[in-house]
């Protein structure tokens, strides 16, 4: 079963907004990462936070990280057209070492 | 200079043919990755190759076998191709196993089964 779960599954904003993604999990985990996939491309990794973390800023993304929920948002501020992407968290969990879980995504539209 | 590269990058091919995606990294990098997508975007590892040596291996059909000649290069051969094969296939490269180390992605190969 798929570990990291997004919420909502799409989204869609003006320019100028914030945009809030959630992750959810179900096991525990040694860190969580957002990772960016543009239409048509691979994956580029945006920021890792680690299970003892609880917040972490990267520029204008913000991603928390609460283990009592097993729960990541990952926040872009102001955000731009050149945003619109899909966003997927991915799970190191603990039994795997070894091994990234990625979600299904949250698809963000920022429209200019 | 693309850092990790894949070929072909569009696939079409029919039922029960052999077919091969080949991926180089250039970063230097000693731990490289096959994942699938299927098409609810869903991005699963399929390998991974530390040093031209196996390391992660999934559940997945023993019609897919990798390769990894060197460090640098991680290709995917797929045999008697199905339909549910059908998939965008991405190799990844990172400076080593440990997955808190980026994983770096190629552009993707689209594969259509018909």
């Amino acid at each position: 079963s798929q570990q990291g779960e997004e919420d909502p599954q799409a989204l869609s904003i003006q320019e100028g907004e914030n945009a809030t993604m959630n992750c959810s999990y179900k096991t525990s985990i040694n860190n969580l990462q957002w990772y960016r996939q543009n239409s048509g491309r691979g994956l580029v990794h945006l920021i890792l936070i680690r299970s003892n973390e609880r917040e972490k800023h990267s520029g204008r993304l913000r991603v928390t990280l609460d283990t009592s929920k097993k729960s990541s948002s990952l926040l872009i501020t102001a955000s731009r057209a050149a945003d619109t992407a899909s966003y997927f968290c991915a799970t190191q969990l603990m039994e795997y070492g070894n091994k990234l879980v990625f979600g299904a995504g949250t698809i963000l539209r920022v429209k200019s | 200079d693309t850092a990790v590269s894949q070929t072909p990058k569009y696939l079409v091919t029919q039922m029960g043919n052999d077919k091969s995606i080949k991926c180089e990294q250039n970063l230097g990098h000693d731990t490289m990755y096959w994942y699938k997508q299927d098409s609810k975007k869903f991005l699963k590892i399929m390998f991974s190759y530390n040093n031209k040596e196996l390391i992660i291996n999934e559940t997945v059909p023993n019609r897919f076998s990798p390769k990894s000649p060197d460090k640098a290069h991680l290709n995917l051969h797929i045999n008697s191709l199905e339909l549910g094969d059908s998939a965008v296939y991405f190799c990844a490269s990172s400076q080593n196993p440990d997955p808190t180390y980026e994983q770096y992605f190629g552009p993707g190969t689209r594969l259509t089964v018909t």
